[in-house]
């Protein structure tokens, strides 16, 4: 099973609401990103963090926030939803910032907003 | 142009078939190439690391080709456990090197039937 949890599994969020999802990675990965994933898309890069600094953004608009803590654990803010934020929230981790070798997926989250 | 580009499908094939994916890639940067596989509603998991040399795990075959920028997937003898989205990623470093995101392709739904 995989090493990385996400919570919750599933949420119902009204639009204009504030958002934030959990992530628990690997012990010792030092790296976790975030994807969002809509249907019938492939996973678009949110952001990265190494170290609990953020190292790395894709095409996200600022109300897309995140915190990397010490004991690997993650978050994503996300502020003002709207429908279109309605998408699987996937957490990756890895050993190191450039992870040549690939990630391990969480579970996800799936995010409703109504 | 997207930067990965994979034919979405469905393929529809019968058991024991071979079946091959392809995918191109924009980025002639990009560090290192997977493909993953994942189950309606879960999330990827990786399948298989792909090299140039090209690389081999059971009934599955991968190979990466720089100069067309084309990365491909040939599965023999397909299960009906097969049945899944396949999706071509790319890792690629930031200008700085002190990062890596993966870019997804949108996935190619595969079916396997008896």
């Amino acid at each position: 099973e995989t090493g990385v949890t996400q919570s919750p599994t599933h949420l119902i969020k009204t639009r204009g609401q504030q958002v934030t999802l959990r992530c628990s990675s690997q012990s010792g990965h030092n790296t976790v990103s975030w994807y969002q994933q809509a249907l019938g898309q492939g996973p678009q890069f949110i952001f990265q963090y190494y170290r609990e600094e953020e190292n790395g953004r894709g095409n996200f608009p600022p109300r897309f926030s995140g915190l990397q803590f010490p004991n690997y654990s993650s978050e994503l803010n996300v502020n003002a939803l709207e429908l279109d934020d309605s998408a699987l929230y996937l957490c990756a981790s890895s050993l190191d910032k450039v992870s040549l070798y690939g990630y391990t997926f969480g579970s996800g989250t799936r995010l409703t907003v109504v | 142009r997207k930067e990965v580009e994979q034919d979405p499908g469905p393929f529809n094939v019968p058991e024991g078939a071979t079946v091959a994916f392809n995918c191109t890639y924009s980025n002639s940067a990009s560090q290192s190439f997977f493909w993953y596989r994942q189950d309606c509603r879960k999330e990827p998991k990786l399948l298989m690391s792909v090299y140039s040399s090209g690389n081999e795990d059971g009934r599955f075959t991968a190979q990466l080709n720089r100069a067309s920028q084309y990365i491909s997937l040939l599965i023999r003898d397909s299960k009906l456990s097969d049945s899944a989205t396949y999706l071509c990623v790319v890792n690629s470093l930031k200008n700085t090197g002190t990062a890596s995101k993966l870019t997804f392709g949108t996935g190619t739904r595969l079916q396997v039937t008896l």
